[in-house]
């Protein structure tokens, strides 16, 4: 079975402190991905990595930037954490041939409290 | 762009009752649409997906879906809910371009409650 790691299940920081959320997945898989969720928004995507050292910009970047340095490794960053960063955020990974033969895994979250 | 609208934020049935929420996409070219479960303190499970051919798809746990271009919809059911069917669930559509990476577009979600 795909195991997908959230480091962190619970989150509390300060306004302004670097966070960093730590995602790993076991599968080998090419792409990963960071989504953040909010009540009555649905999964927003942030960024995601298509293989090591590459990603691309989801919907919502500001404020945040990701590492790829492993390819079983996926760490978001918020730079300068602000209160509107409280969220969940849930890390998932594919595999390249996902379209037909494996869906998007997810981690269990990461919820982020920002005082 | 692609978007996935949910109208029901939340929905309340007995335990043994049908189930149907609903789903509808914007997308201008042939959709490939999804529906996820999320258990309380859990990641998002793959329901089921409908990417050609049948209408009707089904997935895990009983649920079932059926795609209607006509309507831009891909509303799921279930014939009879059970308690553990509570959840919130997720409607996605994947973007243009997307398919090769699995880039989603996700509804605002339905939670459903059940009641014994």
């Amino acid at each position: 079975d795909v195991k997908v790691t959230q480091s962190s299940r619970y989150l509390v920081k300060r306004t302004g402190e670097k966070v960093f959320l730590e995602c790993v997945q076991d599968m080998d898989h090419e792409n990963m991905f960071w989504y953040r969720q909010d009540p009555g928004l649905g999964l927003r995507l942030i960024y995601f990595s298509y293989d090591v050292k590459m990603k691309e910009k989801g919907d919502i970047p500001e404020g945040y930037s990701v590492s790829r340095e492993k390819k079983e490794r996926f760490s978001l960053i918020l730079e300068s954490a602000s209160t509107n960063q409280t969220s969940m955020y849930l890390c998932a990974s594919s595999s390249r041939g996902w379209f037909y033969n494996s869906p998007l895994h997810f981690g269990n979250g990461t919820r982020l409290t920002v005082t | 762009a692609q978007s996935v609208t949910q109208p029901d934020i939340h929905i309340t049935v007995s335990e043994g009752a049908s189930l149907e929420l609903r789903c509808n996409y914007s997308y201008g070219a042939t959709p490939y649409l999804f529906w996820y479960v999320q258990s309380p303190g859990q990641g998002l499970q793959l329901l089921l997906k409908y990417f050609s051919g049948d209408t009707l798809v089904q997935g895990i746990k009983g649920f079932e879906a059926e795609f209607k271009r006509s309507q831009s919809s891909f509303n799921l059911r279930k014939p009879s809910v059970h308690w553990s069917d509570a959840a919130e669930y997720f409607c996605a559509v994947a973007r243009a371009g997307g398919t090769s990476y699995g880039k989603l577009t996700f509804g605002q979600g339905t939670i459903l409650t059940v009641h014994p």
